[in-house]
């Protein structure tokens, strides 16, 4: 099946800043990619659609201008996280549909932790 | 609202039971439905996918799909301890634009050796 490198894997960063989380689709060119967020003990929760080359769809209560998604390229799409606050510490996640039987593969998850 | 709902457990078995886990959505207009494993710490594998009423099996999983009741389910047979982890329903359906994966949240199984 094909291969979704996330990067980085864990970060940790002071309130106030901004971290950039990469996925890379590593061998299927992907023209929508999705990211979730996961709190401890919850589900995943869609935050937002990746389009390449237009503006992602966000979901309801996720702030836009907070949660930059850039999809440049079939193979990249980037998540920042603006202005980082401790609300914002959770375990992100991307997403490319595989349209087949192989469902939708996942990155490997990046841990945030905003102290 | 795009709804999918599981038993949050925990659902302990002994190794070598059946282990069967339960998940129904709202949203008739689902077509794709996918159960995957999270271990803790980590991202989603998936287990089995199913898109039409009936059974499939795919070696100890057996995944079962009613769409009349809106209902799909997991049985692990043989359950080993390595099969204990997060098992989360997901649904596909209809979104802004494109098809979205909705999930329920989750089914802790533990398989106690």
């Amino acid at each position: 099946g094909a291969v979704v490198s996330q990067h980085p894997s864990r970060v940790i960063c002071k309130s106030g800043t901004s971290v950039k989380i990469e996925c890379r689709s590593l061998d299927f060119q992907a023209t929508t990619m999705f990211w979730y967020r996961q709190f401890p003990k919850q589900s995943l929760m869609l935050m937002a659609t990746s389009n390449e080359g237009s503006k992602a769809t966000y979901e309801q209560g996720v702030e836009k201008d907070k949660f930059l998604i850039n999809h440049a390229s079939l193979t990249l799409s980037t998540l920042t996280v603006t202005s980082a606050h401790p609300e914002d510490s959770s375990f992100y996640i991307c997403s490319v549909d595989l349209q087949g039987a192989d469902g939708y593969t996942f990155g490997s998850g990046t841990r945030l932790t905003v102290v | 609202q795009k709804e999918v709902e599981q038993n949050s457990g925990p659902l302990s078995v002994p190794e070598g039971a059946i282990a069967s886990l339960n998940c129904t959505y709202s949203d008739r207009g689902s077509q794709s439905f996918f159960w995957y494993r999270q271990y803790s710490g980590k991202s989603p594998e998936l287990i089995m996918s199913i898109y039409s009423n009936g059974d499939k099996e795919d070696g100890r999983f057996t995944a079962q799909l009613n769409k009349a009741s809106q209902y799909v389910s997991l049985l692990i047979r043989d359950s080993q301890p390595s099969d204990s982890a997060t098992y989360l329903c997901a649904v596909d359906s209809p979104g802004a634009g494109s098809y979205q994966l909705t999930f329920g949240k989750g089914t802790k199984l533990s398989v106690i050796p």
